[in-house]
């Protein structure tokens, strides 16, 4: 079946300009996740949703950053006034609630100018 | 989440075993021991986890020390596919965000 979509797979902005990012994740998977690798870095924690609790914003670096899940599906990560150092590949994951295994997109690399 | 401490990278030759270490002294009696990879230019993947017995897949082995303070990721015949970064990460619940650590880089050798 499909696996987890992400778009766009790359993604140039300017410095101040805002930025969206989609994940599709998988049907029937209630649990939602951001990271994010910066070059050479490890992957980093961004945000986590859960059905309708409220989401677990605790990796979001600066309140530039907020993400958005409607209707239990689709996630948009949203980045404001973008600043060099937001460039990234951002990665998105879902999984079932009852199971451990979470299954991550193939990313957005975003490269703000 | 508890910490986890791996060698930076290992060499291995194709088609031999791969014993990939972690250590996780602090490791709490709930934690899960779960293992990803992240093969080059793609989001990282599940291999396998273990609370306290060692685990088998299609993948993997996982071997669990008795204390739990330590854990081996046992590839049994490495391919130039397996070639990756493997992450061992502690998790209290299943719907817990992962921490991931530096992972150790794993080269395969025709």
């Amino acid at each position: 079946g499909a696996g987890v979509s992400q778009s766009p797979s790359n993604k140039v902005t300017e410095k101040g300009k805002d930025v969206e990012l989609r994940c599709d994740p998988i049907s029937g998977h209630t649990a939602l996740y951001w990271y994010r690798q910066s070059l050479g870095q490890g992957l980093e924690f961004l945000i986590y949703f859960q059905g309708n609790s409220a989401p677990d914003k605790s990796g979001l670096p600066s309140d530039r950053f907020s993400a958005e899940r409607t209707g239990g599906s689709v996630s948009t990560l949203t980045i404001q006034r973008t600043q060099q150092e937001d460039s990234a590949v951002y990665l998105c994951a879902s999984k079932r609630a009852s199971l451990n295994e979470q299954f991550f997109g193939p990313g957005t690399r975003l490269t703000v100018l | 989440d508890a910490k986890t401490t791996q060698p930076n990278s290992m060499e291995s030759n194709e088609e031999e075993p791969v014993h990939l270490p972690c250590n996780h002294s602090t490791i709490s009696g709930t934690d899960y021991i779960h293992w990803y990879r992240q093969l080059p230019s793609q989001g990282p993947e599940y291999v396998i986890h273990g609370l306290t017995s060692n685990v088998n897949n299609r993948m993997a082995s996982l071997a669990i020390a008795e204390d739990r303070k330590s854990s081996t990721l046992i590839l049994h015949r490495a391919t130039l596919r397996d070639a990756a970064v493997y992450y061992c990460i502690l998790r209290a619940n299943l719907g817990g965000k992962l921490i991931f650590g530096q992972g150790t880089e794993l080269s395969v050798k025709p």
